[in-house]
């Protein structure tokens, strides 16, 4: 099993819809939970940082962390076709080096 | 203000060719990071330097090797190109000790081995 699941997608949803993506992890050192945001033939960006369990709300994006369950999810409310990106979600243990695991990344598509 | 600089941005390689991936970043970081990304395989780390002299190898570092010129550059090179090395790389850059998960990335190069 890998470190880090992630559904590839692709993901088609139409403008306004609230978007939901999620990864699932089996190392339960993980502590630091990331959303990184990938345009096309662009480099990632980080887009939400979650310290263990709960959530995080920045505009119209929701993070959200239940480590009881590995399971860490990204809500994108009133979704925008600028929205339309990869979305990798990307984990680390305490301490060290930012040495991060990533899950594969879900295509979102959002159609105007 | 560039951040990371990726050179060169494509390549194009024959089986057996040797080639270096530049890397160079001008926000003061100490951690530095080789990633290839694939279809279906998501990133996966090849190399990463927590700081000025040192290297550690990550997830897939087969058939490549790096070098931490100084505190600005990290390099890359393919010894003898294989088609499986065919990828996208990026290169990252951290400050080092922060939790916060933030890896600054370059906008990649495309390598492709024939």
């Amino acid at each position: 099993q890998k470190e880090v699941e992630q559904d590839p997608g692709p993901l088609s949803v139409p403008e306004g819809a609230i978007v939901s993506l999620n990864c699932t992890y089996s190392n339960s050192a993980f502590q630091y939970f990331m959303w990184y945001r990938q345009y096309s033939r662009k480099g990632p960006e980080l887009l939400m940082y979650t310290y263990s369990s709960g959530n995080k709300e920045d505009g119209r994006f929701t993070a959200q962390v239940d480590k009881s369950s590995k399971y860490i999810s990204l809500f994108i409310r009133d979704s925008q076709p600028s929205d339309s990106a990869t979305y990798l979600c990307a984990m680390k243990a305490q301490g060290g080096s930012e040495k991060l695991v990533f899950g594969k990344g879900t295509k979102l598509t959002v159609n105007p | 203000n560039a951040g990371v600089t990726q050179t060169p941005k494509f390549q194009v390689l024959k089986t057996g060719q040797s080639m270096t991936l530049q890397c160079a970043q001008d926000m003061n970081h100490n951690s530095m990071y080789w990633y290839r990304q694939d279809p279906g395989m998501g990133l996966r780390l090849i190399y990463y330097s927590a700081s000025e002299g040192t290297t550690d190898k990550g997830e897939v570092p087969n058939g490549y090797n790096v070098s931490r010129l100084n505190k600005r550059e990290f390099s890359l090179r393919l010894e003898s190109a294989a088609p499986s090395q065919t990828s996208v790389y990026f290169c990252a850059s951290s400050r080092q000790g922060m939790n916060t998960g933030e890896l600054f990335f370059g906008e990649g190069s495309r390598l492709t081995v024939l």
